[in-house]
């Protein structure tokens, strides 16, 4: 089963613009991470928050994670037409072994020249 | 290249036949790790492995499924007795078995019953 929403499910912008999107999950976490998917094709990691810790960067991007509320959000500055695809949170819980990942929904951005 | 690769990238099948999907993980990698995507969804965890043991299965994974992971290498994933409802993308990931640990995913199969 999905673990959560992400928000908003389809975004469009310009090349340069900034992209945020939303991610919400439901039980407690060791760390949450962000995956790229372009076309029907495997996922990309992109970077990884730790329960306890409030943000992160790398590179042009920013994470944000409020476990009180169960939310994360990612924010791609000076977004590329590369940029293209669809962005998935995925949670690593507490309860389960392994590091299994639960995924949101994703976000299907796309970058306008 | 030292990725996850997978193989074969497609596979159309009738339904009833049985299918069986390969995945090599990187080498130095001891988590193997199954999933399933549908159109427009995220993917969703089938198993997973840490060397040779399978150690957790979804309860997607109905018996017509198995997984074998036989010398902590490459693992296979058999379905039997396709169904319309597999068809899917299924994706293959691995990992080091240190915390926290990112999943490096494969390309995928994608698998379509008829």
């Amino acid at each position: 089963s999905q673990q959560g929403e992400e928000d908003p499910q389809a975004l469009s912008i310009q090349e340069g613009e900034n992209a945020t999107m939303n991610c919400s999950y439901k039980t407690s976490i060791n760390n949450l991470q962000w995956y790229r998917q372009n076309s029907g094709r495997g996922l990309v990691h992109l970077i990884l928050i730790r329960s306890n810790e409030r943000e992160k960067h790398s590179g042009r991007l920013r994470v944000t994670l409020d476990t009180s509320k169960k939310s994360s959000s990612l924010l791609i500055t000076a977004s590329r037409a590369a940029d293209t695809a669809s962005y998935f949170c995925a949670t690593d819980e507490l309860t389960g072994g392994g590091n299994k990942l639960t995924f949101g929904t994703g976000t299907q951005l796309k970058v306008e020249l | 290249d030292t990725g996850v690769s997978q193989d074969p990238r497609h596979k159309i099948t009738k339904r009833g036949q049985n299918v069986t999907f390969r995945c090599d993980p990187i080498s130095e990698h001891n988590r193997l790790y199954w999933y399933r995507q549908t159109l427009g969804q995220g993917p969703e965890f089938l198993t997973y492995f840490q060397n040779e043991a399978q150690l957790e299965k979804s309860r997607l994974l109905s018996d017509r499924f198995s997984a074998e992971r036989p010398k902590g290498s490459f693992s296979t994933l058999e379905i039997q007795r396709t169904e319309q409802g597999d068809s899917a993308m299924y994706l293959c990931a691995s990992s080091r078995g240190l915390a926290p640990p990112a999943q490096y995913f494969g390309p995928g199969t994608r698998l379509l019953v008829l």
